[in-house]
């Protein structure tokens, strides 16, 4: 069964730094692009950065602006989301998902419980 | 960005009505379509994928159909199980969701 397990939110003050992770199981992790998504309280997902399986292609949001960095650790079965600068606005839910084999990873197949990032003073 | 226009936000009906959604894109994206559901305090589940591909173990009553710009996704009976927020993403550019259809009882 594919599990993904994030972990790393919580309060931070505007200005922070958080990093999240995503633990893997269940599947072969390092043949899979993987995903990060976010949902603001209330409001609709909001796709965040992609990567692909070896690394070799990363994506990110043009909302951005270069202040989140994604990466993997294929020998850890693990995903992060490294996130400078926060912003009130960042405050979310952030979802790690697979990418599916079809639709070039672009078709997000499992998804884990999320995590929550909430940035406040 | 493509932009995807989802309508309407939110619906209600009864159990065994046919529901349909529909999802527009900015521009021409092809099939590269999916549609997710998500219940209330969950993570959102892969229904449809490619526009009318049903994702395995996914009940028949769920379908897609379109190509272009304009989509459409049916529940064909309601379920009291169907309520949930069901969200269209293109990724014929770089991934983007539809604003959510939230159906009610």
């Amino acid at each position: 069964e594919v599990q993904l397990v994030e972990s790393g939110g919580g309060l931070v003050t505007p200005g922070g730094s958080l990093r999240l992770s995503c633990a893997a199981s269940g599947f072969t992790f390092s043949s899979y692009s993987m995903n990060w998504v976010r949902q603001a309280p209330g409001k609709g997902l909001e796709w965040v950065s992609s990567i692909t399986s070896s690394s070799s292609y990363i994506y990110y949001a043009d909302s951005l602006k270069g202040r989140f960095t994604i990466s993997r650790d294929n020998a850890k079965n693990s995903l992060f989301l490294q996130m400078n600068s926060l912003r009130v606005e960042d405050t979310a839910v952030y979802y790690c998902a697979r990418g599916s084999k079809v639709g070039a990873g672009w078709v997000f197949d499992s998804w884990g419980q999320g995590t929550l990032v909430t940035v406040s003073s | 960005d493509i932009q995807m226009t989802q309508s309407p936000s939110s619906l209600s009906a009864s159990v065994g009505d046919r529901v349909t959604i529909t999802c527009q894109a900015s521009q021409d994206i092809s099939n590269y379509l999916n549609w997710y559901q998500q219940k209330p305090g969950k993570a959102p589940n892969l229904l449809i994928y490619d526009a009318s591909n049903l994702e395995t173990g996914v009940p028949s009553r769920f379908s897609g159909s379109g190509s272009g710009t304009d989509f459409v996704f049916t529940i064909s009976s309601l379920q009291p199980e169907d309520i949930a927020t069901y969200y269209c993403q293109q990724y014929d550019n770089l991934p983007t969701f539809g604003g959510g259809t939230k159906v009610e009882i």
